[in-house]
């Protein structure tokens, strides 16, 4: 079975900073790993994916993560946050055989002028 | 546009009452899915679809009903509304099984009072 941990429910770091939102993974299969982002009263839209081909995924909006395996980690990152950028956040995982995303409970990222 | 359209937006129901939450997608894709949304516990699992004429329950099936006659519509039933199932509601369309192209609707916020 899949389960994903998403670390710290709220994250706000100052614009320009660097944006880490944390996201661990566990899986009995290779997994197959996202990142969506969702802004208020709005659908989730796909960041990022991993599908087990190069390790660092890049995204858009200058967002990129990282595939651990010895961590079993798929950390987000961006260099520099803009005010845009404040959302909620939601890591997920499938394993390519079954038939749901397992979702992370979401982290909300304000950014702060 | 091509996507998931998800109607109603917005709805209040009362306890007891029944409703029927939209949702189709122009894209031709055999799997689609329904997810709750509820605060600080992510996207869980409703039912899902695999193809016209078949579905099969999720993670939270029970006070649901679905039904898929075509590709393209894939409603959901609510057939006495509790206050337990006020949520957002999120369908989602893929062309395959691992989630890896899916997309999602915008939603419909419901509110059971």
């Amino acid at each position: 079975a899949q389960s994903v941990t998403q670390l710290g429910s709220h994250v706000s770091v100052s614009e320009g900073a660097l944006v880490l939102l944390r996201c661990n993974y566990s899986s009995s299969v290779p997994p197959y790993l996202f990142w969506y982002v969702q802004y208020p009263n709005q659908g989730l839209q796909l960041l990022l994916k991993y599908t087990s081909a190069a390790t660092l995924v890049k995204g858009i909006n200058g967002f990129e993560a990282e595939f651990k395996k010895s961590e079993t980690s798929f950390h987000l990152t961006k260099p520099s946050a803009h005010m845009s950028d404040a959302a909620e956040y939601f890591c997920a995982v499938s394993d390519g055989y079954g038939n749901k995303l397992v979702f992370g409970a979401g982290t909300i990222l304000r950014v702060k002028s | 546009n091509a996507g998931v359209t998800q109607t109603p937006k917005f709805r209040i129901l009362k306890i007891g009452q029944s409703m029927t939450l939209q949702c189709t997608q122009d894209m031709n894709h055999n799997y689609m899915y329904w997810y709750r949304q509820d605060p600080g516990m992510g996207l869980k699992l409703i039912y899902y679809s695999v193809g016209a004429g078949i579905t099969d329950k999720g993670e939270v099936p029970n006070g649901y009903n679905v039904s898929r006659s075509t590709t393209e519509d894939f409603p959901l039933r609510l057939e006495l509304a509790a206050p337990s199932q006020t949520s957002v509601y999120f369908c989602a369309s893929s062309p395959n099984r691992d989630h890896t192209e899916a997309f999602f609707g915008q939603g419909t916020r419901l509110t059971v009072v």
